[in-house]
């Protein structure tokens, strides 16, 4: 079975550009998340979905930030313009029943110069 | 304000050696995840404990639950280098989907 999958797996750009992350859930999961991890801060959620409709943004760090799951089967997280310390690793997972665990994808490592 | 604290957050430990890692969490769920991270890859799940007294076992791997005193274990049998990782707890907060990660713990076996 295909896992969660994440594109790009490294991202590199300067400054102010806009950078667009993207991922996949698993089939029949309906509930998608991101997150933000970094050393400092941890494993932090940004944002989930649920039957693609936003639940809690309270994690998305600022109005430079914003989520969209047009669809069961994609989700992007846009960051304009980026910060360097918008640099870190975002991770996407996704879930089918709430007590099930969350599976996660394997990552986009972002560097902004 | 939502905590999950674990303890150690650094732990060396020699092959062979039997420890355990603790999870702390401010909320009263009764669900509590564990995953595991290799350096520079995914999370990984290893374990979901659903309600009290919940034990469950796998390898070298043992977590539980207690939801009264808030908090669950990570006990770790006989370590072998292959469990060297960062071993991180979620707490779900009041019982929907939203988690609340530990801050990790980073276990290192030493032969």
């Amino acid at each position: 079975d295909a896992g969660v999958i994440q594109s790009p797996r490294h991202e590199v750009t300067e400054m102010g550009q806009e950078v667009t992350l993207r991922c996949k859930p698993i089939s029949g999961h309906n509930s998608l998340f991101w997150y933000r991890q970094t050393m400092m801060r941890g494993l932090e959620l940004l944002i989930y979905f649920n039957n693609n409709v936003p639940i809690d943004d309270s994690g998305m760090p600022e109005d430079r930030f914003s989520a969209k799951m047009p669809n069961a089967s994609f989700s992007t997280l846009k960051i304009q313009p980026s910060e360097p310390r918008d640099s870190a690793v975002y991770f996407c997972a996704s879930s089918g029943q709430m007590n099930q665990p969350q599976h996660f994808g394997d990552g986009t490592r972002l560097s902004i110069l | 304000e939502l905590k999950v604290e674990q303890n150690p957050l650094f732990l060396s430990m020699q092959e062979g050696k039997n420890y355990t890692i603790y999870c702390n969490y401010s909320t009263t769920s009764d669900r509590l995840y564990w995953y595991r991270q290799d350096p520079g890859k995914s999370l990984e799940s290893l374990f979901v404990l659903l309600s009290n007294g919940a034990v469950k076992q796998e390898g070298r791997l043992m977590a539980s639950l207690d939801t009264k005193a808030r908090l669950s274990t990570l006990h770790i049998t006989a370590a072998v280098h292959d469990l060297s990782a960062t071993y991180f707890c979620a707490d779900s907060n009041f019982g929907n989907e939203k988690l609340t990660f530990g801050t990790g713990t980073r276990l290192t076996i030493i032969p």
